[in-house]
């Protein structure tokens, strides 16, 4: 398996631009997760999908923030308006029950907002 | 709410020393216990877990963990670390009763002098 696949790896925008963030989970994965990396908050945790439907989403910061889970092989985080806050490295991540609830990184999307 | 408590934020050692990083949770409940390691500008890779059994737990590149539920602790230990070891390592969470979502603590920057 190609493991979980997040596009693009790099995103440079400006403010008031919308950014869309594409992942592909594992396939078989039930459990899809988006989180956030910062150096001053660390890891945090966006929104979490069981089955494609959003279960927590206690972590989206406001509302110019929204996940999406169409089907099982296919996620998007938007953000919209960007602002430069909003700068971090954002990760994806899957799982299933049938591996112990061990969580696969994808190599996560550098964002830039100028 | 549960929490996941890394005491040592920055860690520096030479090499050939050795190695424990703390992690502690607040949850009362069955739990499953996770490591993780985050290379220099990769993604998160995992180290090591605990389900059930033998509360010490052996992982990849020499890492070991020891649960000890009485102290609700879950360190990491390796009794001699190498330049290559330099990363963040996060300690996670799963409680019985949280479907495939992980409770993350903040993370130790381990720094390995050659």
């Amino acid at each position: 398996d190609a493991g979980v696949i997040q596009s693009p790896r790099h995103e440079v925008t400006e403010m008031g631009q919308e950014v869309t963030l594409r992942c592909k989970p594992i396939s078989g994965h039930n459990s899809l997760f988006w989180y956030r990396q910062t150096m001053m908050r660390g890891l945090e945790l966006l929104i979490y999908f069981n089955n494609n439907v959003p279960i927590d989403d206690s972590g989206m910061p406001e509302d110019r923030f929204s996940a999406k889970m169409p089907n099982a092989s296919f996620s998007t985080l938007k953000i919209q308006p960007s602002e430069p806050r909003d700068s971090a490295v954002y990760f994806c991540a899957s799982s299933s029950g049938t591996s112990l609830n061990e969580q696969f990184f994808g190599p996560g999307t550098r964002l830039t907002v100028l | 709410a549960q929490s996941v408590s890394q005491h040592n934020h920055h860690v520096i050692l030479s090499e050939a020393a050795s190695l424990e990083l703390g992690c502690n949770y607040s949850y009362g409940g069955t739990v499953n216990l996770f490591w993780y390691v985050q290379y220099p500008g990769q993604h998160l890779q995992l180290l090591l877990k605990y389900f059930s059994g033998d509360p010490l737990v052996k992982g990849i590149k020499g890492f070991e963990a020891e649960f000890i539920k009485s102290k609700f602790s879950f360190n990491l230990r390796k009794p001699s670390v190498q330049w290559s070891d330099t990363a963040e390592y996060f300690c996670a969470v799963r409680r019985n009763n949280a479907g495939n979502m992980l409770t993350f603590g903040g993370g130790t920057r381990l720094m390995v002098k050659p």
